[in-house]
């Protein structure tokens, strides 16, 4: 079946713009998580949601930065008056049940490639 | 919260040769660990993990060990190949209790192997 994607794959804002990052999970998935990848860094946790509630927001670098899933299959994350830091690849993840305790694996989506000028 | 410590940064090979890469991690509740390959510019790729019941986990070319007691789990890829250069990533979660498994990872590691 299909993966987990993401779009758009590449998106270049000036700095102060809001961009909104897409993220399909794979069908049936209940969580979903969002992660942060600097160059040359490995990927940090932005945000988990279980189904629609976002149960931890705690990666979340600043209030500029916004998640959803409003119908717990379709996410988005939305970064308000981008910054030069905000540039990095944002990968999205998604495991099938994410109960308490379950070792699943998680499926990564193929990132955006952010860059704020 | 989890810390994850990956060692080398970069690593380089002959084609045949073995690869070790080390991980060392903080938080003694952690108790499962997985590897991701990346190559460039697509996606992490599960490639292996292992859970704290259980010492060393092998899937044909590729083999990982924990050390739950000295907190610190390896990578071991034999007779390696051009394809398997990439950057890998290990990883840690505490998968218990009201956790439901955000992963930890450590720096990366650049592996390349020459032919």
């Amino acid at each position: 079946g299909a993966g987990v994607s993401q779009s758009p794959r590449y998106k270049v804002a000036k700095r102060g713009q809001d961009v909104a990052l897409r993220c399909d999970p794979i069908s049936g998935h209940v969580s979903l998580f969002w992660y942060q990848q600097a160059l040359g860094q490995g990927p940090e946790f932005l945000t988990y949601f279980q189904n629609e509630a976002q149960l931890d927001k705690s990666g979340l670098p600043s209030d500029r930065f916004f998640a959803e899933r409003p119908e717990g299959s379709v996410s988005t994350l939305k970064i308000q008056r981008t910054q030069q830091e905000d540039s990095a690849v944002y990968l999205c993840a998604s495991s099938l049940l994410g109960l308490a305790g379950l070792q699943e694996t998680q499926y990564f989506g193929p990132g955006t490639r952010l860059l704020v000028l | 919260g989890e810390n994850v410590e990956q060692h080398p940064s970069t690593l380089s090979v002959q084609e045949g040769d073995s690869a070790v890469i080390k991980c060392t991690y903080s938080d003694s509740a952690s108790n499962y660990f997985p590897w991701y390959k990346q190559e460039l510019g697509k996606r992490p790729q599960l490639i292996i993990d292992i859970r704290s019941n259980v010492g060393e986990k092998k899937d044909q070319r590729i083999a990982v060990t924990l050390n739950k007691t000295a907190k610190h789990f390896s990578l071991h890829i034999t007779e390696t190949q051009p394809e398997d250069s990439a950057v890998y990533f290990c990883a840690a979660v505490n998968a218990g209790g009201t956790s439901y498994g955000k992963l930890t990872f450590g720096q990366g590691t650049i592996l390349t192997v020459h032919p």
